[in-house]
């Protein structure tokens, strides 16, 4: 059973760059898709993107300009930057596993505030 | 980017009644269409995928169908653990998630 273990900052200020990191135990690591979905307190969820072993990456096209994931394959974790946070950032992240199509394994999912 | 579109927003039933929930594309997403349930203050969970294929673990009772731009996800008979929120998903491009329906109480 895979578990999928995040930390980062969790108090940003507006235009600081939020920075997460996900590390994974457990089952393969190059046969799935790994994933970042975020969602805003009270609201539906956002998937941000998502990385392959091999660095392959893709970016929901309205974060595009201000995301980056990034993958260390040694260490079996992958992370997520996104820069010039504003308070419309704020949100419950989730690393999450997938198959590309579908997301099966979540993590804890920590709440980033940012906030002045 | 294609929109997913659930109705209604909430639903309010009685343990033991049928849920209906819909899930409508903006263009045809095949049968990429996933449904997720969420509980407060906890992840979401894979409930069906490729439009009516049960994820593993998951009761009979929940059971998927549609193609092309509608789908349902359709909820036998409630039992107290499954007022939650209910999210589809897409992967014909991009990724993207329904606004979700809350199955509440009544």
């Amino acid at each position: 059973q895979v578990q999928l273990q995040q930390w980062g900052a969790g108090l940003l200020r507006p235009s600081e760059t939020l920075s997460l990191t996900c590390a994974v135990y457990g089952g393969s690591f190059s046969d799935y898709f790994w994933n970042w979905i975020r969602q805003p307190p009270g609201q539906g969820l956002e998937w941000i993107g998502e990385i392959r072993h091999n660095g392959n990456s893709n970016y929901n096209p309205s974060l595009k300009s201000r995301v980056t994931i990034s993958i260390d394959t040694s260490k079996k974790q992958f992370s997520l930057k996104l820069s010039s946070v504003t308070a419309a950032d704020t949100a419950v992240y989730y690393c999450a596993r997938g198959d590309g199509a579908k997301v099966y394994d979540w993590g804890q999912g920590p709440l980033v505030t940012v906030s002045s | 980017e294609i929109v997913l579109t659930q109705s209604p927003a909430t639903l309010s039933l009685s343990p033991g009644e049928r849920a209906t929930l819909s899930c409508r594309a903006s263009q045809s997403v095949r049968g990429y269409l996933a449904w997720y349930q969420q509980k407060l203050g906890q992840a979401p969970r894979l409930l069906i995928y490729d439009a009516s294929t049960r994820a593993t673990g998951i009761p009979a009772r929940f059971s998927g169908s549609g193609s092309g731009t509608d789908f349902t996800l359709t909820i036998s008979s409630l039992e107290p653990e499954d007022f939650a929120v209910y999210y589809c998903q897409q992967r014909s491009n991009s990724l993207t998630f329904g606004g979700g329906t809350k199955v509440e109480i009544k």
